[in-house]
């Protein structure tokens, strides 16, 4: 099976604007989870999707959201892009969250 | 918050030589799961225990578990320079997987 893929790859955006990350989960699979990674907070959980439901929210602020489509494919979108923002997002898929997590291999993001 | 937190945050040892993480956590968990990070890339899932567990293996990797302590380790046995990355424990609770800070390993060929 194909594994987890996020595109784009690397990304630079400046303040104020707004971003929207992709990931295709493994074949089969219905969740998806988000993470940010930053050297100061770590791995950070954003929120888990499941048959095109929200079904676990982390804790960042409206800013950053995101939504699931029928064929189990993710989108996540951060408005008002700010520096902090600045980071690594993961993007994980599996059978049942909880369990094992298959990741991709991120997005870059650098805010300017 | 991070639920979990690795022991020690850095480790640097020969090849050859076993490597001990540890990971500490607070609440009840539904499983504990370690995964390796390669410099700056995604996680890779490298073993899964479950809370009525106390033991596990995979290869070269040990997994142990005390739920009365609140705490788990992962030993890496006859180590490699590619075993060098991040390794980091997750606590699953409640449809959510909380990360730990993280152990850098560096094996010294």
């Amino acid at each position: 099976k194909a594994g987890v893929t996020q595109t784009p790859r690397y990304l630079i955006k400046t303040r104020g604007q707004q971003v929207t990350l992709s990931c295709s989960p493994i074949s089969g699979h219905r969740s998806v989870s988000w993470y940010q990674q930053t050297p100061g907070q770590g791995l950070q959980f954003l929120f888990e999707y499941f048959s095109e439901t929200q079904r676990n929210k982390g804790n960042f602020p409206g800013r950053f959201s995101g939504r699931q489509f029928s064929n189990s494919r993710s989108e996540m979108n951060v408005s008002t892009l700010e520096l902090g923002d600045s980071a690594l997002y993961l993007c994980a898929s599996s059978q049942i969250i909880g369990d094992t997590q298959y990741f991709g291999p991120g997005t870059r993001l650098t805010v300017l | 918050s991070q639920q979990g937190e690795e022991d020690p945050q850095a480790l640097s040892i020969q090849e050859g030589e076993n490597a001990t993480m540890n990971c500490s956590y607070k609440t009840s968990i539904n499983n504990l799961q370690w995964y390796r990070q390669n410099s700056g890339r995604g996680l890779v899932h490298l073993i899964l225990i479950r809370s009525n567990e106390r033991e596990k293996h995979s290869g070269r990797l040990r997994v142990t578990l005390d739920t009365s302590k609140k705490s788990s380790s992962l030993l890496i046995t006859a180590s490699r320079a590619a075993d060098t990355a991040s390794y980091f424990c997750a606590t699953a609770l409640a449809r959510q997987l909380t990360f730990g800070s993280g152990t850098q390993l560096t094996v010294l060929p």
